[in-house]
Parts: C-alpha cells; structure tokens; sequence
C-alpha cells in the first residue's frame, strides 16, 4: 500500500482566517514533505521532515508553519496567507534509504485564497 | 541554469503511436533518477524509476545516461490513457531533495 492521504480536499479562506492542512501515512516512512503546486508549473518543495525533525526550509515565508505529531502525520497550519498563496498543496513520503528512495504523493489540498 | 531541462511539449499523437520525451540534468553528483505522470488536477503518480542500465516497465522503457546527463523515456503503442503530463524528476546529492523538470504534455487522439 502507497496512500499518502490529505484533507481537506479543497479549502476556500480569507487572508485573515487560521485553517490547516493535514497529512497522514502508514507506511512507516521516516520522511515527509510538502510541496506548493501552481497551475501548469512543477510541484516547488516547500518543507522536508526527516525523523519527526525539520531538515529542510525552502525559505517559505512563515505564514506557512509545519508540524509533524509523529511519524505518520504531518501539518501545515496556515495563517494571513495572500491570494497568490492559491495552489494545490501536495504531501509526499518516503522511507529515505538510499538511492531507491521514492516519494509517494497524497491526493492534495486545492486551497483558494480570497 | 535550471536543475532538470524538459522539452514542455505539448506532444499530440495518435494512438499506437511511440513517442520519446527527453530530458537533461546539469548536476554530474545526482543520485537517482524518475518518471512521474500527472493527470489533470491530480497528484503526480511515480511512473518508473530510472536505472543506468536502462529499463522497461510494458509498453514504457527509460533510459540514463550519466556521461551526458540524459533521461529519456519511450511510449510505445500509446493509449488514449497516457493522456497526462509526464514530470522528469532528478535527485541531488542532498537525501529527499528532488528536482523537477517543467513537465512534458502528452495528448493521445483517437
């Protein structure tokens, strides 16, 4: 089994609203990742999780804020975002072993941002 | 310079056909190597990893080649569902870290 699941699926908020996204995986995969998706670009990195320990910040501004509860789970809490934060926000997993390692991505969240 | 280069298409073919999309990275330190598929409004699907040897999954074969940094993939027999945007993905030396080519556009007509 390779599910990586995300919800919510879509998510309409305003720039003053708190909401956050959430990831979950049963693999028992040590890594995690979330990705930012615009229309017709390639997914850009945004955090990685490696035991349970932010190992990577692609310098997102910090109106994103991640959180990993564990192993299995991983949170992206977003607050003030601005409409050009409008994306599909993928989750990814992997076992992180070496150079068979492979990412698995979730379903997404489709956030709009008014 | 941009990590992975990708030919972004689109790619209009008719079914039965084989079409190659390629791909090229500039860092010689990569670790490993893939083909993603992403349908429309979806997430991308690992399609198949890339080994130097080369490999075939079906109708799908990959290529590496470290010595000039090429990446190819080969759709033999396309099929109306090949229809997506297929990603070249590339491994730094940095462990989780990948890089993504802008995406090749695949449509497959009847």
């Amino acid at each position: 089994d390779t599910e990586v699941t995300q919800t919510p699926k879509h998510l309409v908020m305003g720039m003053t609203n708190k909401k956050s996204l959430k990831c979950e995986q049963h693999m028992g995969h040590r890594a995690m990742y979330w990705y930012k998706q615009k229309a017709k670009k390639p997914p850009e990195l945004m955090f990685v999780y490696s035991y349970e320990k932010l190992s990577i910040n692609e310098s997102v501004p910090s109106r994103f804020s991640p959180e990993c509860p564990n192993s299995s789970l991983l949170n992206l809490h977003l607050h003030a975002l601005q409409p050009e934060d409008s994306a599909l926000y993928l989750c990814a997993s992997s076992q992180q072993q070496g150079e068979t390692d492979t990412q698995y991505f979730g379903p997404g969240t489709r956030l709009t941002v008014l | 310079r941009k990590e992975v280069e990708q030919d972004p298409g689109p790619f209009n073919v008719p079914e039965g056909a084989t079409v190659a999309f390629n791909c090229t990275y500039s860092n010689s330190a990569s670790q490993s190597f893939f083909w993603y598929r992403q349908d429309c409004r979806k997430e991308p699907k690992l399609l198949m990893s890339v080994y130097s040897s080369g490999n075939e999954d079906g109708r799908f074969t990959a290529q590496l080649n470290r010595a000039s940094q090429y990446i190819s993939l080969l759709i033999r027999d396309s099929k109306l569902s090949d229809s997506a945007t297929y990603l070249c993905v590339v491994r730094g030396s940095t462990l989780g870290r990948l890089y993504f080519g802008r995406g090749t556009q695949l449509t497959v007509w009847p």
